[in-house]
């Protein structure tokens, strides 16, 4: 089956700054790769997504990007800000009816 | 229009208890998946119906779990003598798909479980 590894586990950052989160993937045949927020109590709301025939998408402070090659995606988000403090999950799938394999999560705190 | 939701958001269960957790997907939903959070991880994967059809079960870690969705709307996820080890948050997502522009999911707030 997929194994999906994340990393940091935690990151702190200064308000203004950017945070990347990294993941790695073992399934070639993963072909959609969706980024999720957490905040704590909360559902997972998408954030941004990449399919596997793009390398990059970004949205406003926020993009991913995707090298299918070397198997893994990053999330970059730009001039963050103290409501971006939450946990970030990445997640592989193989598409229609297919289950997300979930990262472990990052925790990002950002410090005002 | 509504969201994912849930109910009960949240359940004490005394170990040996029979629970039932609903989920009432986004209307017109095709697809439907149940997830296991245990704290501090991520999601992990249950099951899946494609309308009244449960397609894969594989995620079930016993046969405590048993899963429908009888007229392809609504699904209960039922836990038969549950265990301390049941305890977490379990969510439901549903996808309007299948279509690879549609198999985008979407979380309900979870009903998070606690056996005593």
């Amino acid at each position: 089956g997929e194994n999906v590894e994340q990393h940091p586990s935690t990151l702190s950052v200064q308000e203004g700054d950017s945070a990347v989160i990294k993941c790695t993937y073992s399934d070639s045949a993963s072909n959609y790769f969706p980024w999720y927020k957490q905040e704590l109590g909360k559902r997972p709301q998408l954030i941004i997504d990449i399919r596997s025939n793009v390398g990059e998408k970004k949205d406003q402070r926020i993009a991913v990007t995707l090298n299918k090659t070397a198997k893994h995606f990053s999330l970059h988000i730009t001039e963050t800000q103290p409501e971006d403090s939450a946990v970030y999950f990445c997640a592989a799938s193989k598409g229609i009816g297919n289950q997300f394999y979930f990262g472990t999560g990052t925790s990002l705190t950002v410090i005002p | 229009g509504a969201g994912v939701s849930q109910s009960p958001r949240y359940k004490v269960a005394k170990r040996g208890q029979d629970v039932a957790l609903r989920c009432d997907p986004i209307s017109g939903h095709v697809s439907l998946f149940w997830y296991q959070q245990a704290l501090g991880q991520g999601p992990e994967f249950l099951t899946y119906f494609q309308n009244e059809a449960q397609l894969d079960k594989s995620g079930l870690p016993s046969d405590r779990f048993f899963a429908e969705r009888p007229e392809g709307s609504v699904s209960t996820l039922k836990i038969q003598r549950t265990q301390q080890e049941d305890s977490a948050v379990y969510l439901c997502a549903s996808s309007l798909g299948p279509s690879p522009s549609t198999d985008t999911q979407y979380f309900g707030p979870g009903t998070r479980l606690t056996v005593l």
